[in-house]
């Protein structure tokens, strides 16, 4: 079946870049998503990156997304203390009525 | 932007009683929705998709007659967890696709206790 890895945790101290990584496991994947959830919070959705691109920039920003290898990256520039969370790495293998699959999720935290 | 939201925000059951949990989009609307649950520091598990204006599609595992979901109108779906227990207690999400098809945002949560 599907399936979605990531690292559990990362630490960066404040001002840094910080990279979190995500394999996948369906070459089907049509889109490709990055949720953020802080304590006791909902997933607030941070970006998305549709499967024929390589690389997507939003602000602070960057997802990088490596169809062969079904790689994708999130690289938050000057990173803030509120930016310390779970982040989460999901697939959608068809279209938008198909749930998506989610990593178990990366806790960021930032040192200040 | 496009917006779910979800009530109540927080519960407390007694044991043997039901629960509902609304979700709604509020400015778009959501054939389907669905329905997670989440464990503490663990990822999200797909409980539920919800159609509307047909049963929902449960996934393996999951007590359809437990966890009733109904979607009755375009922008809300709720779920009830009838004779709740306290192994029920937990954090549901709920999600909704917007009309793009491809975006997808995710409600506050509910977190549900049941003594």
């Amino acid at each position: 079946g599907e399936d979605v890895e990531q690292s559990l945790f990362l630490s960066v101290r404040e001002g840094d870049s910080s990279v979190i990584n995500c394999t996948y496991t369906d070459s089907s994947s049509t889109y490709l998503y990055w949720y953020k959830q802080e304590p006791g919070a909902g997933l607030q959705l941070l970006t998305y990156i549709f499967s024929n691109m390589d690389m997507k920039q939003d602000q602070r920003l960057t997802v990088l997304l490596n169809k062969k290898d079904k790689h994708l990256s999130l690289r938050i520039a000057d990173t803030q203390t509120g930016d310390s969370a779970i982040y989460f790495c999901a697939e959608m293998g068809g279209g938008g009525n198909t749930p998506l699959v989610f990593g178990k999720g990366t806790r960021l935290s930032v040192i200040a | 932007g496009a917006v779910v939201s979800q009530h109540p925000s927080w519960v407390i059951c007694k044991s043997g009683t039901s629960v509902k949990i609304e979700c709604r989009s509020l400015d778009f609307q959501a054939t389907t929705m669905f329905w997670y649950r989440q464990f503490p520091k663990q990822s999200l598990m797909l409980m539920a998709t919800s159609n509307e204006g047909s049963k929902a599609t449960y996934e393996q595992g999951v007590e359809k007659d437990k966890f009733l979901i109904n979607h009755a109108s375009l922008t809300l779906s709720t779920l009830t967890v009838t004779s709740a227990h306290p192994e029920d207690s937990s954090f549901y999400i709920c999600s909704a696709a917007t009309g793009a098809g491809n975006t997808i945002y995710f409600g506050e949560g509910s977190w549900l206790t049941v003594v």
